[in-house]
């Protein structure tokens, strides 16, 4: 199973909601992965978990904050958003792994994303 | 900051033309790895290149890294259809970590 699943597909809500992005997968992948997309733009990294830990978190705001339950499951919580985080937001894993003490890349398996809508 | 260009950053063809597109980093990559996204879609992992030099090939598509291991390229051969969407290349974000900074990507069109 190389499937990444995220969950909603859509996702449209007020400024004052709170919501929450899920984000799967059974690869026994250790890195987990959050991606913002504007349209026309490449993927923006917003967070890295290793090993259920947060290692990057690249400026993103606090109204994004994103939770590990599991090395499966990753979640991507929502609060008082604005109109201008309205994007694609992707979810990726991959193998995390060390070699000589230094992190191996690995190619990363994408989800299908959640389409927010931020109104 | 480091940047990853890629240009054209779009390109129509004729189906059976072929088609490149160059990827440029600010610094070296210790490998660089290619994605390609179809329109409504998510990246999906094409290749990846670690040596100075090398060259991979995939049916159509041929894929090099360049000696100083700071460009990327990335050639169809005689385009299809099936070969539309976004082809984005990505290099380690920081040197030792594991993750991802994507170029800026190049929209190809094939017109049937």
């Amino acid at each position: 199973d190389t499937e990444v699943t995220q969950t909603p597909k859509h996702l449209v809500m007020g400024m004052t909601n709170k919501k929450s992005l899920k984000c799967e997968q059974h690869m026994g992948h250790r890195a987990m992965y959050w991606y913002k997309q504007k349209a026309k733009k490449p993927p923006e990294l917003m967070f890295v978990y290793s090993y259920e830990k947060l290692s990057i978190n690249e400026s993103v705001p606090s109204r994004f904050s994103p939770e590990c339950p599991n090395s499966s499951l990753l979640n991507l919580h929502l609060h008082a958003l604005q109109p201008e985080d309205s994007a694609l937001y992707l979810c990726a894993s991959s193998q995390d792994q060390l070699a000589g003490g230094r992190p191996v890349i690995y190619e990363q398996y994408f989800g299908p994303g959640t389409r927010l809508t931020v109104t | 900051g480091q940047q990853v260009m890629q240009i054209p950053q779009y390109q129509h063809v004729q189906e059976g033309e072929d088609f490149t597109t160059y990827c440029n980093s600010s610094t070296t990559l210790s490998n660089i790895q290619w994605y390609k996204q179809r329109p409504g879609g998510h990246p999906v992992f094409l290749i990846q290149l670690v040596k100075s030099g090398e060259v991979k090939k995939q049916k159509r598509l041929t894929f090099q890294f360049g000696e100083a291991k700071k460009n990327s390229s990335l050639h169809i051969t005689a385009t299809q259809t099936t070969d539309v969407g976004t082809y984005f290349c990505a290099g380690p974000y920081l040197t030792g970590a594991n993750n991802l900074f994507f170029g800026t990507g190049t929209r190809l069109t094939v017109i049937p």
